[in-house]
């Protein structure tokens, strides 16, 4: 069964904390995206990953084919950080939906 | 481009009703895809369109719930008869290149009174 776990459901940290939200699934996938979504429900998408890393300012996203999990990391935290992170994948089964963690909501208090 | 758009933002409707949505995906995509996020939970597949064909539909998608793309450019997302239970945020996403490369419109959110 094509599933995704992400951890922890809920994150609070003060102000230039360093942060780690994981997920990890089930089976072999094709792509994994981490994605943010603010109050009022719009989704952007900040990295889509393959494999290896990726790095975009303050935000870094790891994956790790062989253990099936993937880390997204936000150095120096900040209140704008405060949002839910997503986790979907696309599973390597030819269909092109994308499959979502629950998500894990960020609040970073100054 | 301005991205993918979606009509209306919010919606409120009684129960029973019929309600429409529209999705505006960026130009050149063509894959079309809807999901539906209820409260606390992440976004689930409702049904993708590659042009007007529609490939794949969740069972999430009951006899209720129709989707149209009729010239491969905008898309339409139906539900009849309308229950408390409907009642969730429809989120648009336009691809060009499948899983790879994702773009999500801001939502319709949906309150069936």
């Amino acid at each position: 069964k094509n599933e995704v776990e992400q951890s922890p459901q809920n994150l609070t940290a003060q102000e230039g904390e360093f942060i780690t939200i994981n997920c990890s699934y089930s089976v072999g996938i094709s792509a994994l995206h981490w994605l943010q979504q603010h109050p009022g429900g719009g989704i952007v998408s900040l990295f889509m990953l393959s494999s290896g890393k990726k790095k975009h300012g303050r935000l870094i996203a790891t994956i790790n084919i062989q253990e099936k999990h993937s880390s997204l990391h936000i150095t120096a935290s900040h209140p704008r950080d405060s949002a839910v992170y997503i986790c979907a994948v696309g599973f390597a089964d030819g269909s092109e939906k994308l499959v979502f963690g629950k998500g894990t909501k960020l609040t970073v208090n100054p | 481009d301005t991205g993918v758009s979606q009509n209306p933002r919010h919606k409120i409707t009684k129960r029973g009703q019929n309600v429409t949505f529209r999705c505006d995906p960026i130009s050149e995509h063509n894959r079309l895809y809807w999901y539906r996020q209820t409260l606390g939970q992440g976004p689930e597949f409702l049904t993708y369109f590659q042009n007007e064909a529609q490939l794949e539909k969740s069972r999430l998608l009951s006899d209720r719930f129709s989707a149209e793309r009729p010239k491969g450019s905008f898309s339409t997302l139906e539900i009849q008869r309308t229950e408390q239970g409907d009642s969730a945020m429809y989120l648009c996403a336009s691809s060009l290149r499948g899983v790879y490369g994702y773009t999500f419109g801001s939502g319709t959110r949906l309150t069936v009174v």
